[in-house]
């Protein structure tokens, strides 16, 4: 069963560049990749979202290579703040189109 | 700014009730989206709506059914609540169901 694949925690201080990947197979064509960024007792919130090669806005950056297997999702200089759990969100294509979240990963950022 | 409200943000229930979770949004979004999360699986879709009175399963709707019978409202009915049912419930809108999704806060749903 197609599904998604990201690190279950990440562990990094205040100032450094953190990439998190996400990776998945049988992604539907032409569809997008989304990240969220969730706080405790808050729902996801959007971050990002890309087709292929790269995009860049003022919180992040995504890179998706030429064969959309996977997704990272690039958060430069983090902050205390960034402490938070990150999904990525795919549409799959088996049977019928499928929205599916990743598992999520931990980000703990220390000082 | 998007604003989706859920009717609750805790509530416990008893096994066999009948328990309705309410969600409204306010920026007319054609799609709503009803997930469970749960601690190591994240988030999973139980099931959306495109369009007043439409309805799609998702990954799980085992035990679950909704209703939307006015654009900006979305409800999860679990007709018979049984323990396996406790978890986060979020609720989404958007555009498109490939476009953004705006989430609400969740309601943590106890079952004893």
């Amino acid at each position: 069963l197609a599904k998604t694949t990201q690190p279950i925690s990440m562990d990094s201080y205040e100032g450094q560049e953190v990439n998190i990947t996400c990776s998945h197979n049988n992604i539907a064509t032409n569809d997008y990749i989304t990240w969220y960024q969730q706080f405790p007792s808050q729902g996801p919130r959007f971050i990002i979202q890309g087709y292929k090669t790269k995009v860049t806005n003022e919180v992040a950056s995504l890179f998706i290579p030429a064969d959309r297997k996977s997704s990272t999702l690039s958060l430069p200089r983090v902050s205390l703040s960034d402490t938070a759990v990150y999904y990525c969100l795919v549409v799959l294509k088996y049977n019928t189109d499928k929205l599916i979240f990743g598992t999520g990963t931990r980000l703990q950022v220390f000082p | 700014d998007v604003k989706v409200t859920q009717s609750s943000r805790y509530l416990v229930k008893r096994t066999g009730e009948k328990v309705f979770l309410e969600c409204v949004q306010d920026m007319d979004h054609e799609n709503m989206f009803w997930y469970r999360q749960d601690p190591g699986l994240g988030l999973r879709l139980i099931y959306f709506s495109y369009d007043v009175k439409m309805k799609e399963k998702g990954d799980i709707p085992e035990g679950y059914s909704v209703s939307r019978e006015k654009k900006e409202r979305f409800s999860l009915i679990l007709e018979s609540a049984s323990t396996n049912q406790t978890s986060m419930y979020l609720c989404a809108s958007g555009s498109s169901y490939q476009e953004t999704q705006y989430f609400g806060p969740g309601t943590r749903l106890l079952v004893l």
